[in-house]
């Protein structure tokens, strides 16, 4: 079974660029995360999806940042204009959602951003 | 929300000793607890997990303990191999829609 697969796996761009990330999650998992990590630290949840539906993305900065889950299976994260502050990995998650066995989250290999 | 904290930042072993990683967390409803290995420029992978209605688990060499009262859980790694270093992320989950929040990491170095 195929893991969850995000491209690209790094990016350079200069400030106020735009860039897109993409994630195809495990087949058959409802449940879509986007994680930001910067460098010494864990994961912190930007936004998740059940289905195509963005149900949590009260950390997502909404002024630069957009992502979307159309037919509820690959997604997109955009931002536009990036700010140096951005640089960090850029994290893909899916789970099949629901309760016990359905909350285990598998992660993608993430997008290395470095705005310069 | 929740709050994680994971200690200690860093951690040096010899190998074949064991290795005892400790995280506390504060929300009385987080009931999922999994703990990730994430080796440099690479994925975060789950190496094992515990929900509140257990109190310890083992897989092989590595095991955790989960204590709700206290509201903290720990992951233990018994006969450490080269293999093991990595960095060790606990994290804390409420149950329902509740979401997944993680400590800030234990750098785990094996020495031979």
């Amino acid at each position: 079974e195929a893991g969850v697969v995000q491209s690209p796996r790094y990016k350079i761009i200069e400030k106020k660029q735009p860039v897109a990330f993409w994630c195809n999650p495990i087949s058959g998992h409802n449940t879509l995360y986007w994680y930001r990590q910067n460098l010494g630290q864990g994961p912190e949840l930007l936004i998740r999806y059940e289905n195509e539906e963005a149900v949590d993305d009260s950390q997502l900065p909404k002024d630069r940042f957009s992502a979307e889950r159309l037919k509820g299976v690959d997604s997109t994260l955009k931002i536009q204009p990036a700010e140096l502050g951005d640089s960090a990995v850029y994290l893909c998650a899916s789970s099949l959602g629901g309760q016990g066995a359905g909350e285990t989250q598998y992660f993608g290999p993430g997008t290395r951003l470095l705005v310069l | 929300g929740e709050n994680v904290e994971q200690h200690p930042s860093t951690l040096s072993v010899q190998e074949g000793d064991s290795a005892v990683i400790k995280c506390t967390y504060s929300d009385s409803a987080s009931n999922y607890f999994p703990w990730y290995k994430q080796e440099l420029g690479k994925r975060p992978q789950l190496i094992i997990d515990i929900r509140s209605n257990v109190g310890e688990k083992k897989d092989q060499r590595i095991a955790v303990t989960l204590n709700k009262t206290a509201k903290h859980f720990s992951l233990h790694i018994t006969e450490t191999q080269p293999e093991d270093s990595a960095v060790y992320f606990c994290a804390a989950k409420p149950g329902g829609w509740g979401k997944l929040q993680f400590g800030a990491g234990t750098q785990v170095v094996v020495t031979p």
